[in-house]
C-alpha cells in the first residue's frame, strides 16, 4: 500500500523564526509527485508546493522550502522567516501513480507573536 | 475566475433528511474530486470525475451516497437518508490535469454538514 505519514500533530514557533515539518511516505513508484497543502482556519486548502521525483533539485517557493530525500522516501517542509498568516493545518500528499491523492494527517502549526 | 464554488457553506439537518451539496468548478478543469474531512479520518476521496464521467466511486462509503456530474460546470453530491455519522466537511475540488502528473487540486471552501 502507498501511504504518506506525518507524524508530528502540531507544532508552535515563534513568528520570523523556522519550523521544519516531517512527511514520509511508502511507494514502490520510480516517478511521482509530492505536494504540500495548507488549510487555514477558512478551511480552504491551497497549494504550497510540489515536488516532482525525477529532479534531484529541492523545490523552493519563497519562505517554503522543502527536503527532499527519495531513497529515505522523506518529504520534509520548512518555513522559513514564519509569518502569523502562516499558521494552518498543512498536509503532505501524493497520488503517487494513481489519480487519487493520499493525504497525511495533518501537522497544525502555529506562529505566535 | 471565481474558484471552485460550493453550497451551501453549512447546512444542519436531522437524520433521515436529504442533503445535496453542490460544486461549481474552474472553468476547463477536467477533473472533480470529492472528499470529506473529519477528525477522526482525515481527508478521504469519495468520488472523482474526468471530463463529467465518474472514474472511481471506491470512497463513496455506502448506498446512500451518490455524485453526479451533469454537466463541465456542475456536479452534486447527494446523502440520502443522512445519518449523524455522516457530519464531516466535505469538498470539492477541481484540477486541469492530475496530481499524478502534478497538477495542482483547486479546493473550494467546503460544506460543514451536521446532522442531528
Amino acid at each position: 500500500a502507498q501511504t504518506v505519514t506525518q507524524s508530528q500533530p502540531e507544532m508552535s514557533v515563534q513568528e520570523a523564526e523556522t519550523v521544519t515539518l516531517s512527511c514520509t511516505y511508502d511507494t514502490s513508484e520510480n516517478n511521482y509527485y509530492l505536494f504540500w497543502y495548507k488549510q487555514p482556519p477558512s478551511r480552504q486548502m491551497i497549494l504550497v508546493i510540489r515536488q516532482e521525483a525525477y529532479k534531484q533539485q529541492n523545490a523552493t517557493e519563497n519562505r517554503f522550502s522543502v527536503n527532499f530525500q527519495k531513497a529515505a522516501k522523506s518529504f520534509s517542509l520548512k518555513i522559513s522567516d514564519s509569518q502569523l498568516g502562516d499558521t494552518a493545518m498543512y498536509f503532505c500528499a501524493s497520488p503517487f501513480n494513481d489519480y487519487k491523492l493520499s493525504f497525511g494527517a495533518g501537522t497544525t502549526v502555529t506562529v505566535r507573536a | 475566475d471565481a474558484g471552485v464554488i460550493q453550497s451551501p457553506r453549512h447546512e444542519v439537518t436531522e437524520m433521515g433528511q436529504e442533503v445535496t451539496l453542490r460544486c461549481k468548478p474552474i472553468s476547463g478543469h477536467d477533473y472533480l474530486f470529492w472528499y470529506r474531512q473529519t477528525m477522526m479520518r482525515g481527508l478521504e476521496l469519495l468520488i472523482y470525475f474526468n471530463n463529467n464521467v465518474p472514474i472511481d466511486d471506491s470512497g463513496m462509503p455506502e448506498d446512500r451516497f451518490s455524485a453526479k456530474m451533469p454537466n463541465a460546470s456542475f456536479s452534486t453530491l447527494k446523502i440520502q437518508p443522512s445519518e449523524p455519522r455522516d457530519s464531516a466537511v466535505y469538498f470539492c475540488a477541481s484540477s486541469f490535469y492530475p496530481g499524478v502528473q502534478g497538477g495542482e487540486l483547486f479546493f473550494g471552501e467546503g460544506s460543514r454538514l451536521t446532522v442531528l
